[in-house]
């Protein structure tokens, strides 16, 4: 069955500092993968996503994340992150032939420090 | 403004009385999921629905019902609600199927309702 594990919940980090969100998932098929992110008191919304072809993965606001099938994770990278950035990250992958299945990892708390 | 909708926001109430969260789209999708959201657990899928009268279990469905009636509205239905369902609820939707068998639209989320199970 397919997992996802964000191997880090918080992660405290001084502005215009690089930033990396772990995120390892498990699963016995193809995967599509995800990450989303959730400013405080609002709903989730799309960063990126990974469905075929390049590994490395291009998303709004400055971030990026790479594919790495052999080590089956999807790290979140930005090279330099702004106070605005502070936020819940997630990780989720959909399995292919799972339908409408959608698989989040716990969660990771991005602190963007002046 | 293309949007998902869900009421009420927050929600207080007692053990066994049965409660309704209404979710309303205007994008004309045919796909959307309800989600719990719980601290160190991150969201957990309860439902999804890929279309009009077609629904599926995510991973924790228990003690939830759903239905899809019409395409815009998808309600999460708690019959006999219990503490251990106090949590922020979400409901989303996409643009439905869009490889084999797999959903890899963007999904758009609700603001969320905060329930409370006294």
């Amino acid at each position: 069955a397919q997992s996802v594990t964000q191997l880090d919940s918080q992660v405290p980090v001084f502005e215009e500092a690089p930033v990396e969100l772990r995120c390892n998932y498990s699963s016995s098929v193809s995967v599509y993968l995800f990450w989303y992110v959730q400013y405080p008191n609002q709903g989730l919304q799309l960063l990126l996503k990974y469905l075929s072809g390049s590994t490395l993965v291009k998303g709004i606001n400055g971030f990026e994340a790479e594919f790495n099938k052999s080590q089956t994770s999807f790290h979140l990278r930005k090279p330099s992150v702004h106070i605005s950035d502070t936020a819940e990250y997630f990780c989720a992958v959909s399995e292919y032939n799972q339908g409408g299945k959608l698989i989040f990892g716990q969660g990771t708390e991005l602190s963007v420090k002046p | 403004e293309a949007q998902v909708t869900q009421n009420p926001r927050y929600l207080i109430t007692v053990t066994g009385k049965k409660l309704t969260v209404t979710c309303s789209q205007n994008m004309n999708h045919e796909y959307m999921s309800w989600y719990r959201q719980d601290p160190g657990l991150g969201l957990r899928q309860i439902y999804y629905s890929m279309n009009v009268e077609v629904t599926d279990k995510g991973d924790v469905p228990e003690g939830y019902k759903v239905s899809r009636k019409e395409k815009r509205n998808f309600p999460l239905i708690l019959e006999s609600p219990s503490p251990n369902q106090t949590s922020l609820y979400f409901c989303a939707s996409s643009s439905g199927l869009a490889g084999w068998m797999v959903n890899y639209n963007e999904q758009f989320f609700g603001p969320g309702t905060r329930l409370t199970v006294l």
